[in-house]
């Protein structure tokens, strides 16, 4: 059964610390990974992509990690911000079909404080 | 941010009422889907469109309809709202690529 797993459910840091978010996934065969951020009350929004050849990926201080061996993916916020509380979502999209279907973990609930 | 546009934003109506979430998008798209979120949980698939006039159940079973009349246009519809109905739905769209461009979704309360 094709699945994302997210963890930790929920997490707390102050303003300016880092944090890793995990996410392992049993999608085959695979196609690409996602990171998404889902602000409160909004639709999620992209904040990386990787395929399978690629085993890092920068947008800011969003760093993403994929070994696809181990079918497991990282995301890493560097100096986080206020703006950065959300829910971060990994998804996972397979190659098998044309409708290009996308599983979705239960997301991470960040909460920065100042 | 792509174009892709929600409404109503919230909701809030009696049993058994019927009700249509409008979705629409400007950038030409022909894939357009239809989620349902629960609050902590991830998204379900409810629907789907591959273009005009082509219309696909999801991964979940849902009693909603949708139709695709015009590539721009995902409307989503309950005859009869019940309050199991109540959750979050969010619209996508995606073009050639399998890159999905969320809306900013409706939060649905039947009371």
């Amino acid at each position: 059964k094709n699945q994302v797993e997210q963890s930790p459910q929920s997490l707390i840091i102050l303003e300016g610390k880092n944090c890793t978010l995990q996410c392992n996934y049993t999608v085959s065969p695979f196609s690409n990974l996602r990171w998404y951020k889902q602000d409160t009350g909004r639709g999620p929004v992209s904040l990386t992509i990787m395929t399978f050849s690629e085993n890092t990926k920068s947008n800011g201080r969003y760093t993403a990690t994929l070994d696809a061996d181990t079918k497991q993916s990282s995301l890493h916020i560097t100096a986080s911000q206020l703006s950065d509380s959300a829910s971060y979502i990994c998804v996972v999209s397979d190659r098998g079909s044309t409708l290009g279907r996308l599983y979705f973990g239960r997301g991470t609930q960040l909460t920065v404080w100042p | 941010e792509a174009d892709i546009y929600q409404t109503p934003r919230y909701l809030v109506i009696g049993t058994g009422k019927k009700i249509t979430l409008e979705c629409s998008q400007t950038m030409g798209h022909d894939k357009m889907y239809w989620y349902q979120q629960d609050p902590g949980m991830e998204l379900h698939l409810i629907h789907y469109s591959y273009g005009v006039n082509s219309t696909e159940k999801g991964d979940l079973s849902s009693e909603s309809t949708v139709s695709r009349i015009r590539t721009e246009h995902f409307p989503l519809t309950l005859e009869s709202a019940r309050p199991s109905h109540t959750s979050q739905y969010l619209c996508a769209s995606g073009g050639t690529t399998d890159t999905q461009y969320f809306g900013p979704g409706t939060r649905l309360t039947v009371l």
